[in-house]
């Protein structure tokens, strides 16, 4: 069972925009920088956002991250088919194994 | 441009060992750490640990100790990890990934750089 809880899919029409969360606890997102990666099928993943909500170069500001308290939240706006990925979440934790985690993955379907 | 390119797929008997090489281009080898993340089929990614390119310490997920080496050759610009006492469990696709934190292990890693992944496929 993967310590952050991310949704297993969302969905929403090309052009809208979906958020996808990611829940912790006190010993990882609360206290740690958090992460967010794309992973198209059959493909690498590919970094989004770093440090809760910045976005590397070349990474369209469609994507946003946020964080509050215990939770962190990716924000896509503007639906792309070529969104069409595996999402996940990923920071410190502490509170098993002083370690990286991530998150089970949100499955983003653009209808 | 910055390149991580991976070893081919191997298929191996539980009980032995799989070394999987990635090879960085584009950049200064020693600035930057490697991670090793693993996604089983259908699953999520999972991270294994990571190695300084800079003087080779490591630190390997607690799930991983004792069973994990992460070795990195800076002559060659490569980085290795040996799995050994494989299981059928372990059957997965193995990244590599550059830390975009410089010279030490920082908990606020993150993996800017991917290489294209390695199937590991365990199987009697």
């Amino acid at each position: 069972q993967p310590v952050l809880t991310q949704p297993p899919s969302v969905s929403a029409a090309p052009g809208q925009k979906v958020t996808i969360s990611c829940s912790g606890i006190s010993s990882n997102i609360a206290a740690n920088y958090v992460s967010w990666y794309q992973q198209l099928p059959g493909t690498a993943p590919r970094l989004l956002i770093y440090d809760n909500n910045r976005r590397p170069s070349g990474i369209p500001d469609r994507f946003s991250g946020s964080k509050s308290g215990t939770s962190a939240t990716l924000g896509i706006s503007g639906l792309q088919t070529g969104d069409e990925a595996d999402y996940y979440c990923e920071t410190w934790d502490t509170s098993l194994n002083d370690e990286r985690v991530f998150g089970g993955g949100t499955k983003l379907t653009v209808l | 441009q910055v390149q991580l390119v991976q070893s081919g797929a191997e298929v191996k008997r539980p009980g032995a060992s799989v070394t999987v090489s990635c090879k960085a281009s584009g950049y200064t080898f020693n600035t930057y750490g490697i991670v090793w993340v693993r996604q089983a089929p259908g699953q999520g990614l999972e991270w294994m640990g990571w190695i300084s390119g800079y003087d080779g310490n490591t630190y390997t997920a607690q799930k991983f100790q004792g069973r994990v080496t992460m070795t990195t050759d800076t002559s060659t610009s490569a980085a290795y990890m040996e799995l050994r006492s494989l299981r059928s469990d372990d059957t997965a696709v193995y990244y590599c990934a550059r830390d975009q934190r410089p010279y030490y292990f920082d908990t606020c890693g993150y993996y800017g750089y991917w290489g294209q992944g390695t199937l590991v496929t365990v199987s009697s």
